[in-house]
Parts: structure tokens; sequence; C-alpha cells
């Protein structure tokens, strides 16, 4: 099962910053957290991972409390593509460890 | 940017059929995994693969499932049997690394509908 608690849904004006939030209280020292996202039934597509720091890339930005239990992505500047079922997934990270996909968040960004 | 490609995208077939559903891993990648999704369930993992051996497998890949890598380029799942159950997207996904913090990139996926 998985190990995080994302809220079921969430809307986002475009051009505005998007926080979606995830709950990971029983993360390990040695998880990471991992952010997918799906546009409907394509295949899922990484955004970021982090262990502890707080992580940036082209397309997101990743929040880590310092202690661990939850974490933020953030998408700075939503676009209606960007309206996608957000995963939050916490995992070791090896390749041996299977990505184990929880129900999401299905965010939607409103013109 | 490398990507993991799958062919074909949309696969029709008669109850019974044998599939054989492909992908070309990202070209540096070692690790192969096949997931699957029903139509408004989550992604659901199939099975790992690495060194020509399958390092784990879910309840769902069961022996009406099987996956080979051909040649140094492909992956592929085969479902021997298919019942309508087996209608599904099906997801390929490669990775690189053993250690902690690998990402597994994602295909497009095909798409399988069993009539």
């Amino acid at each position: 099962d998985a190990k995080t608690t994302q809220p079921t849904s969430m809307d986002c004006a475009e051009g505005r910053a998007a926080n979606l939030p995830c709950n990971h209280s029983t993360i390990s020292g040695n998880e990471y957290v991992y952010w997918y996202r799906q546009i409907h039934s394509q295949g899922p597509q990484y955004i970021i991972h982090g262990l502890k720091n707080n992580e940036t890339n082209e397309m997101a930005s990743l929040i880590i409390t310092e202690d661990r239990k939850s974490s933020t992505l953030i998408l700075p500047h939503a676009t209606l593509r960007d309206t996608a079922v957000y995963y939050c997934i916490v995992r070791v990270g090896t390749s041996y460890d299977k990505v184990i996909f929880g129900p999401g968040t299905s965010l939607s960004v409103i013109p | 940017e490398p990507e993991v490609t799958q062919t074909p995208s949309h696969q029709v077939t008669q109850m019974g059929q044998e599939v054989i559903l492909r992908c070309v891993p990202i070209s540096n990648h070692l690790y192969f995994y096949w997931y699957r999704q029903i139509l408004g369930q989550k992604v659901e993992f199939l099975v790992s693969f690495y060194n020509n051996e399958i390092s784990e497998k879910s309840e769902i890949f069961d022996d009406q499932f099987s996956v080979e890598r051909p040649d140094g380029s492909n992956f592929t799942l085969k479902i021997r049997s298919t019942k309508l159950e087996d209608s599904a997207m099906y997801f390929c996904a490669s990775s690189q690394l053993a250690g902690g913090g690998d990402t597994q990139y994602f295909g497009p996926g095909t798409r399988l509908t069993v009539l």
C-alpha cells in the first residue's frame, strides 16, 4: 500500500503557483520522496525527487519539511497542460524497488 | 532527451489469442519493468527484470505472462492466452542505477483491448 496521503483533488488558476501537499509521516531515513504525474492515461511522467533537501528542476520545486514527514510540490506557473493526476511516492529508490502508485491528487488548472 | 518507447500504441485482440507488447528502454538503462493500468484504476506493478532474469513479480504476473529481452534494445511482454480482464494500458519503464534515489522512466503505454 502507498505510504503517503494526498488530497483527492485541487484546483489552481492558470498562471498561479500550484502547491500540492503530501503527508508521509512513516517515512524511513533511507526513503526518498518522488513525484510523478499522469496526464489522461498517458505514461507516468517523472517530475522530481528528494531525500532531505529542497530540490528544484525545470519542471517544479520540492519542499521537504525538516522532520521529513510531509512535502509540497510546487509548480511555479501552472498552465492548462499541467492538468493531471499527481502522485507522491515514498521509496528507497533502488532499481529493485517497484513504484507503488496511490490514488494521487487530481489537479485541475482553470483558465 | 532519451525516452522509453512502446509499440504498438493500441492493440486489439480476440480472447484467447497471444499478444506481444514491445518496449525500447532508454539505451544505457539496465533495469526494466512492466506496469499496467485498468481503466479508472491505479497503475499496478507487474514485473521487474535485470540481467536477463525476473527480479520480482506481482500476483498479477501469472503463468500467462512472460517477459524477454530478445536483443540489446527491446524488452517484451507476452500474454499467452488473453482474457477480457487483461484489457488495460500497459506501461514499460526503465532505470539506470542500483543505488538509492534511482528513477524509473515510463513509456507512453500500449492500450490492449481484448474482445
